[in-house]
């Protein structure tokens, strides 16, 4: 099975700290992605990545940016967290022409 | 703007009753439409799928159904159990362009014994 590992389950950070999330899939998949989720608004996607040090922005990449440096690894980088990015931030991972996510359990981050 | 519309936030169904979740999609181009299910603190994991070239695929307990004319997924639970209380998405791609998967807003099912 595959499996993506979130570093964190909860964190909890200071305004303007910077925040870094890690996530890491063990099966070799291409494909990496950030997303957060929101009440009422679902899962949206910050940024993604088809190969290593090769990032796309998603929908909401704004007070973000990530790092590929390695194929199983995928970093989510908050610069300088504010209250608002307090969420839920969820890692994925797939491969080409499978489009189904292996997701992992997810990272609660609390910004006060 | 939302590609992907699930339209009713939260849905109560008694046990053993049928659920019904319903998602709206307005991209023709959409051709590949997924379900995921979601408990508190975890990470969506992977229900159903379906492909444009169906109108039904079933698995067990769970059914959807895809109506293209009308861009119209419906994921149909029977019967439905207290360990289905989750928040369900409903997800789509399009088979050009990027491997991406657009989710809607998703629907809270609430299985009451």
């Amino acid at each position: 099975d595959v499996k993506v590992t979130q570093s964190s389950r909860y964190l909890v950070k200071r305004t303007g700290e910077k925040v870094f999330l890690e996530c890491v899939q063990d099966m070799d998949h291409e494909n990496m992605f950030w997303y957060r989720q929101d009440p009422g608004l679902g899962l949206r996607l910050i940024y993604f990545s088809y190969d290593v040090k090769m990032k796309e922005k998603g929908d909401i990449p704004e007070g973000y940016s990530v790092s590929r440096e390695k194929k199983e690894r995928f970093s989510l980088i908050l610069e300088s967290a504010s209250t608002n990015q307090t969420s839920m931030y969820l890692c994925a991972s797939s491969n080409d022409g499978n489009y189904g996510y292996t997701f992992g359990s997810g990272t609660r981050l609390t910004v006060v | 703007d939302q590609q992907v519309k699930q339209n009713s936030p939260s849905l109560s169904v008694q046990e053993g009753r049928i659920s019904i979740l319903n998602c709206d999609y307005t991209n023709s181009m959409f051709d590949y439409f997924l379900w995921y299910k979601k408990y508190p603190a975890e990470g969506p994991t992977f229900l159903i799928s379906i492909s444009s070239i169906k109108d039904k695929n079933e698995d067990g307990r769970f059914t959807v159904f895809l109506n293209k004319s009308a861009k119209h997924l419906s994921l149909h639970i029977v019967p439905s159990q207290p360990g289905d209380s989750a928040v369900y998405f409903c997800a789509a791609s399009a088979q050009t362009g990027a491997n991406n998967l657009f989710f809607g807003t998703g629907t809270r099912l609430t299985v009451i014994p």
